[in-house]
């Protein structure tokens, strides 16, 4: 299994302004995943992160919009850019060490 | 694309009562892994189930569920729910391991006295 924990839990920003959301594994780990959630609702894979290569990114997120960087095999960042009210949601970062995947606590935040 | 479908937005039942959430999914891959999440209020998701063999009943903590190939169905049950089973539950598909699985979306358990 792998712990990972995220920072911070939960941030209110602007608009406009950009935010850093971090994720740390107590493990190695090959590949990092993002994961939007608005309000009980389904989990969006936004993009999968390996180290020392550019995410890949789902259909409909881009890497303008939300950056992802991978520097090593047990931390990530996700990056929001612009942030706007519809950004407003829970993000998740997770990892799949074997069958299992685990996720993180979840960042929620709010953009006023 | 892969997909997983889940047909009930809502299951509302009395404790006691048996439950059955259903899934069913797509995919272009002869062996898919399956797996049932649950998420309780303010929490992340956690596995519940998973399953990769065909025709084989998987157990866990009361639930149970059948990988159906055939049918390409994984439909969840439990025999009695109880008021702790109220929350939101994700049945989601990978085809390999290693990569990050793909979520349907969602079924809310509420369980009431």
């Amino acid at each position: 299994s792998v712990l990972l924990y995220q920072k911070p839990n939960r941030d209110i920003c602007q608009s406009g302004t950009s935010l850093k959301i971090q994720c740390v594994a107590d493990s190695q780990v090959v590949s990092m995943f993002w994961y939007q959630q608005f309000q009980e609702q389904s989990l969006m894979l936004m993009a999968t992160a390996n180290e020392g290569s550019e995410a890949t990114y789902e259909s409909g997120f881009t890497k303008d919009k939300f950056p992802i960087s991978r520097p090593n095999l047990t931390f990530s960042t996700l990056t929001v850019n612009n942030a706007r009210p519809g950004d407003s949601s829970i993000y998740f970062c997770s990892s799949r060490p074997r069958d299992t995947q685990y996720f993180g606590p979840g960042t929620r935040l709010l953009v006023l | 694309g892969d997909s997983v479908t889940q047909t009930e937005g809502l299951v509302t039942l009395t404790e006691g009562l048996p439950v059955m959430l259903n899934c069913t999914y797509q995919t272009i891959y002869s062996n898919p892994f399956l797996f049932w999440y649950v998420q309780h209020l303010n929490e992340s998701p956690r596995l519940l189930l998973k399953s990769f063999t065909d025709n084989k009943r998987t157990e866990h903590q009361g639930f149970h569920a059948t990988l159906h190939k055939s049918s390409s169905s994984f439909h969840l049950q439990k025999s009695s729910a109880q008021l702790s089973d109220s929350a939101l539950y994700y049945c989601a598909l990978s085809r390999q391991g290693g990569r990050a699985l793909i979520f349907g979306t969602g079924t809310t358990v509420s369980v009431s006295p």
